[in-house]
């Protein structure tokens, strides 16, 4: 185990449900990552926090919202969203956003929206 | 664009063999790091090589970084069959708000 967990595992929406993904880190860092990875592309950041403080969102559309209520917690809101959204959500953290920092990667959470 | 981009897509070998996989990327880097992925879960961080640094090992992995050709070689040697999972190169750029850059990674089967 990573030390980030993230729940729900898997989850299975339509386009007009809105459901929450959770990430929890305990490894006391200060900088969490949204990751959407889909078959046959790379891996593409979302959303980057750091110290609780919105440093990146990398075009996402407003369909998803992330949430850092503080340094340990880290959702990701969605609502209304498309077929071609279906992917693995990964949460991950570093101990900040420098330059010499790996990131530790929860387990994923597989989004399937029919 | 993409920054890091792995070769081969695929690469399958028998237990006990090394297994090399390439990365190439596009601009300057801070650093490069390899990272692993079993079957449908996160990335499990390897081994982080400066701008700075041309080899590091560790364990059974070597890691090369060559900035004038920009590329990084991951070698793993005596596989086993455990080792096989997707393997992906990540580039590291920018300042204060430093982030990483994904390839879409090697698939690596290790037969046993």
């Amino acid at each position: 185990e990573t030390g980030v967990t993230q729940t729900p595992r898997h989850l299975v929406m339509g386009m007009t449900n809105k459901k929450s993904l959770k990430c929890e880190q305990h490894l006391g860092h200060n900088a969490m990552y949204w990751y959407k990875q889909s078959a046959k592309k790379p891996l593409e950041l979302m959303f980057v926090y750091n110290f609780k403080e919105q440093t990146e969102n990398n075009s996402v559309p407003s369909r998803f919202s992330p949430e850092c209520p503080n340094s340990s917690h880290l959702f990701l809101h969605l609502h209304t969203l498309q077929p071609e959204d279906s992917a693995l959500y990964l949460c991950a953290s570093s101990q900040d956003q420098g330059r010499l920092m790996t990131q530790y990667f929860g387990p994923g959470t597989r989004l399937t929206v029919l | 664009s993409q920054q890091g981009e792995e070769d081969p897509q695929a690469l399958s070998i028998q237990e006990g063999e090394n297994a090399t996989m390439n990365c190439s990327y596009k601009t300057s880097i801070n650093n490069l790091q390899w990272y692993r992925q079993n079957s449908g879960r996160g990335l499990v961080h390897l081994i982080l090589i400066r701008s700075n640094e041309r080899e590091k090992h560790s364990g059974r992995l070597r890691v090369t970084l060559d900035t004038s050709k920009k590329s990084s070689s991951l070698l793993i040697t005596a596989s086993r069959a455990a080792d096989t999972a997707s393997y992906f190169c990540a580039t590291g750029s920018g300042g204060s708000n430093y982030k990483l850059t994904f390839g879409k990674g090697t698939l690596l089967t290790v037969n046993p």
